[in-house]
């Protein structure tokens, strides 16, 4: 049971460059969250699926795409890197979302430089 | 809307010494409460938490932290520091789909 896995550890990227984070979970969860993590900031979260096959917003979505691959699997894409972008990308997931006793797993996460 | 501030980005202990980090939340519902710990270069981890019941919640490593609804209050303690405990340390609340966290505080453990 690896839990939650990402892919991958570290990227350096120009800018205007693409890539995508791909993060994969195996506890049978249905929700599933990106979050990115920056000095004096905490988390922040990106994007969050609820469930197979919906995505919705969260606090700082500009700039990232997402998508629900399927129950597992939630990618991050980043289709025009900006340096902005340069932060810790942690993938969670938890088992229902608004099931407010749930505790949300978290992947190892993804080093990302934007230059 | 829900939002946590975490009073201090860095504490510095002695080994042995008690250890508290302060959390005050605001919420406008029942608060779940969380916190999170992250060793270097690793994902967050959880704690304990908080959902109902009693408010003293005992979680992993000795760590325990106690809600306190008239001070909006979720301060993490333990009694005697450990050199494996220097950590970033984040609390966060929960409401609706998400968790909100706070900007987090960095604990130092010195001998």
């Amino acid at each position: 049971n690896a839990g939650v896995t990402q892919t991958p550890k570290f990227q350096v990227l120009k800018t205007g460059q693409s890539m995508t984070l791909q993060c994969a979970q195996d506890m049978n969860h249905n929700s599933m969250y990106w979050y990115r993590q920056d000095p004096g900031m905490g988390l922040r979260l990106i994007y969050y699926s609820a469930s197979e096959g919906t995505t919705d917003k969260g606090e700082v979505p500009n700039g990232y795409n997402v998508s629900r691959l399927n129950k597992r699997e939630f990618s991050l894409r980043l289709e025009s890197a900006a340096p902005s972008q340069t932060s810790v990308y942690f993938c969670a997931s938890t088992q229902r979302a608004g099931a407010h006793q749930e505790t949300q797993y978290f992947g190892p996460g993804t080093r990302l430089l934007v230059l | 809307a829900q939002s946590v501030t975490q009073l201090g980005s860095h504490v510095s202990v002695s080994e042995g010494a008690l250890v508290l980090l302060r959390c005050n939340y605001s919420s406008s519902v029942p608060p779940y409460l969380f916190w999170y710990v992250q060793y270097p270069n690793q994902g967050l981890q959880l704690l304990l938490k908080y959902t109902t019941g009693a408010t003293l919640v005992k979680g992993i490593n000795g760590f325990e932290a106690e809600f306190k609804k008239s001070e909006t209050s979720f301060h993490l303690t333990k009694p005697s520091a450990h050199m494996s405990d220097a950590a970033e340390y984040f609390c966060a609340v929960r409401g609706g789909n998400k968790l909100t966290f706070g900007t987090g505080t960095q604990l130092k453990v010195e001998l």
